[in-house]
């Protein structure tokens, strides 16, 4: 069964506007953790927002905000103010802290995003 | 912040040779290595997962002797893709952690390697 859900293969949005990319996953462990990382086009993996299944509140990292519903699962992710060079594939990962695995993170499919002008 | 270096970014040999891609923590101990492969426009696959001074663990369908992971040192793992054809050609990238990190940190990226087998 997929853990790690990105319901929006791709999505648009208009520059200095707000968007929200989807991320649900599945987990019987109750200490994880969910990461959000973007990709450009360049290819590399840039670490943007990270969220712990007992933090209280929801984490912030300047323009980007995780939108945590611990009952369902979501966690989402919301980029305000869109810029061109948010232009990217953008996923979602997690990693359950008591399975012994390393550290090993569970990946989403990810979220084309293209800001346009 | 920690920085993972990997080389070569792009590589394009002739099928049947082998290419070696080196992943290295520059200023830090990685005590584990996960390698990915990535086709266009796909989310990462784990290939396999490297503890600094043991065998890799290799995911399911990932051949061992077709990817050889090797991770000697603190500092230094490598993916030697073995007598490559032109279906290896891929994006792959390699992440780090140390031991002792914060469950809350996250894993430091390469910047990957294309590999074009023609």
């Amino acid at each position: 069964a997929q853990k790690i859900t990105q319901t929006q293969p791709g999505m648009f949005v208009q520059e200095k506007e707000a968007v929200t990319l989807d991320c649900t996953y599945d987990t019987s462990d109750p200490s994880y953790g969910l990461f959000w990382y973007k990709q450009p086009s360049s290819g590399e993996m840039i670490f943007l927002i990270y969220q712990g299944s007992y933090d209280q509140q929801n984490a912030t990292e300047g323009r980007y905000s995780l939108n945590f519903q611990k009952a369902r699962k979501s966690a989402n992710l919301v980029i305000s103010a869109s810029q061109l060079g948010d232009s990217a594939m953008y996923f979602c990962a997690m990693r359950e802290d008591n399975a012994g695995n390393n550290r090993k993170l569970i990946w989403g499919l990810g979220t084309s995003l293209a800001v346009n002008p | 912040g920690a920085v993972v270096s990997q080389h070569p970014s792009w590589v394009i040999c002739k099928s049947g040779t082998s290419v070696k891609i080196e992943c290295r923590s520059l200023d830090f101990q990685a005590t584990t290595m996960f390698w990915y492969r990535q086709f266009p426009k796909q989310s990462l696959m784990l290939m396999a997962t490297s503890n600094e001074g043991s065998k890799a663990t290799y995911e399911q369908g990932v051949e061992k002797d077709k990817f050889l992971i090797n991770h000697a040192s603190l500092t230094l793992s490598t993916l030697t893709v073995t007598s490559a054809h032109p279906e290896d050609s891929s994006f792959y990238i390699c992440s780090a952690s140390g031991s002792g990190t914060p469950k809350y940190s996250p894993l430091h990226f390469g910047n990957g390697t294309r590999l074009t087998v023609t």
